[in-house]
């Protein structure tokens, strides 16, 4: 069975770009969750989606934003880009509510 | 608030020598699931194991080890033997029953060296 997969692996962008990171789920997993993991901070929640709906969010501004499609597969879109945001976006998901998390491999994002 | 204390930053050992990594968590729900995940140089965070808050057997998986104990808010690792290729990040999680179990708090983490 095929693990979480996220695109691109790694991305460099100018401040006030914007950015779409792109992660496709274990297959039959529904939820999808969204961390942003930096030296300073962490590993931060940025959002949780179930069945195409936001069920959770983290405490992130208004620029970062995602969706989910019908086949599970989930976008996050980060606008107005600014030198903190560049970190390690890891992309979650889960087969059921409270079970285990798997993760992707990340995709690097550098703000120049 | 659902809390994930790691006071541990960085461990070193040497390879054979047994680790345990401390977990400590504040959460004021009933319903809990605490969570290791490894994280290696490659940067993909590896689930280890998930353990609910009314289960509090402790588990071995081969050289792994568990100890979670409600009274103290603890959910403890153990590396027994350590070997060079259990080096990386460890990172202990909790996630709340009524917050929704898709928001996973996440401790500092804790980087493990085990040197030869």
């Amino acid at each position: 069975k095929a693990g979480v997969t996220q695109t691109p692996r790694y991305l460099i962008k100018t401040r006030g770009q914007q950015v779409t990171l792109s992660c496709s789920p274990i297959s039959g997993h529904r939820s999808v969750s969204w961390y942003q993991q930096t030296p300073g901070q962490g590993l931060q929640f940025l959002f949780e989606y179930f069945s195409e709906t936001q069920r959770n969010k983290g405490n992130f501004p208004g620029r970062f934003s995602g969706r989910q499609f019908s086949n599970s597969r989930s976008e996050m879109n980060v606008s107005t880009l600014e030198l903190g945001d560049s970190a390690l976006y890891l992309c979650a998901s889960r087969l059921a509510e409270y079970n285990e998390q798997f993760f992707g491999p990340g995709t690097r994002l550098t703000v120049l | 608030a659902q809390k994930v204390t790691q006071a541990q930053t960085e461990i070193s050992v040497v390879e054979k020598e047994d680790v345990t990594l401390d977990c400590v968590y504040e959460t004021r729900d009933t319903t809990y699931y605490l969570f290791w995940y490894k994280q290696p140089p490659s940067g993909e965070l590896v689930f280890l194991i998930r353990r609910n808050s009314f289960d509090e057997q402790n588990e071995i998986s081969g050289r792994y080890s568990w100890n979670f104990q409600k009274s103290t808010s603890s959910f403890n690792f153990t590396i027994t033997a350590s070997q060079v290729v259990d080096s990386a990040v460890y990172f202990c999680a909790l996630s709340e029953e009524r917050t929704n179990a898709g928001k996973s708090t996440f401790g500092d983490g804790t980087t493990l060296t085990v040197k030869p």
